[in-house]
């Protein structure tokens, strides 16, 4: 059975950084790509970023690009989310998803919430 | 880049079918067959129900269907039932390995 967790959520500073992580398991981690969405207080998903199965090709959305940082460790299959520079807007329960080369994403993890408020 | 336009809102009865529309671009949903829909329950992660434009996940009911002509994608569901009561999300590649979501639609099932 497919797992991913999500962990590494708070309540942070503008200004701040956190670093997220989503555990894995159940698939053979390093040979899909991986991705990170996330969904704002009552409103709609937000693709933030992708990394490939190698961890060589990594992609953002334009709102985060410079900010965050998406990166895995296929030996602990696990991926991060280095967030950095953090704003109101980025405030939101952020979702691992296990990417299917690009087409769509299989499953999804409960979610981490990041909060940015001082 | 904007993201793909759902109406905020459909509504059905029981037994009777609703359409959920996606309109992007040419850039996303024109140009690639990898349209995906997304139900999510509220407080619960999104569940996949179509991807590649109209193709079912093993376990989705064949009550859902989805379709595409030129730059809108259509998610229908058949049959209504009262625990198809969520929010709907269209996503589609938008080339360069990136990814763009509607904006979401609530289905209410009356």
């Amino acid at each position: 059975e497919v797992q991913l967790l999500e962990s590494g959520g708070n309540l942070v500073q503008p200004g701040g950084s956190l670093r997220l992580s989503c555990a894995a398991s159940g698939f053979t981690f390093s040979s899909f790509a991986m991705s990170w969405v996330r969904q704002a207080p009552g409103e709609g998903l937000e693709w933030v970023s992708v990394i490939s199965s190698s961890g060589g090709g990594t992609y953002y959305a334009d709102s985060v690009k410079g900010r965050f940082t998406i990166s895995r460790d296929n030996s602990k299959n696990t991926l991060y989310l280095q967030m950095n520079s953090l704003r109101a807007e980025d405030a939101a329960v952020y979702f691992c998803a296990k990417d299917q080369s690009n087409r769509f994403f299989d499953y999804w993890g409960q979610g981490t919430l990041v909060t940015v408020s001082s | 880049q904007s993201a793909l336009t759902q109406p905020r809102s459909v509504s059905g009865s029981p037994g009777q079918s609703v359409s959920i529309s996606c309109t992007g671009t040419s850039s996303n949903v024109g140009g690639y067959n990898y349209v995906s829909w997304y139900q999510q329950h509220p407080g619960k992660a999104p569940k996949l129900m179509i991807y590649d434009v109209n193709k079912r996940p093993s376990g989705v009911p064949d009550r859902f269907s989805g379709s595409k002509s030129g730059n809108t994608a259509s998610l229908t569901i058949s049959g209504l039932q009262a625990e198809d009561e969520a929010g709907y999300y269209c996503c589609s590649y938008a080339g360069s390995s990136t990814k763009l979501f509607g904006g979401g639609t609530k289905l209410t099932v009356l």
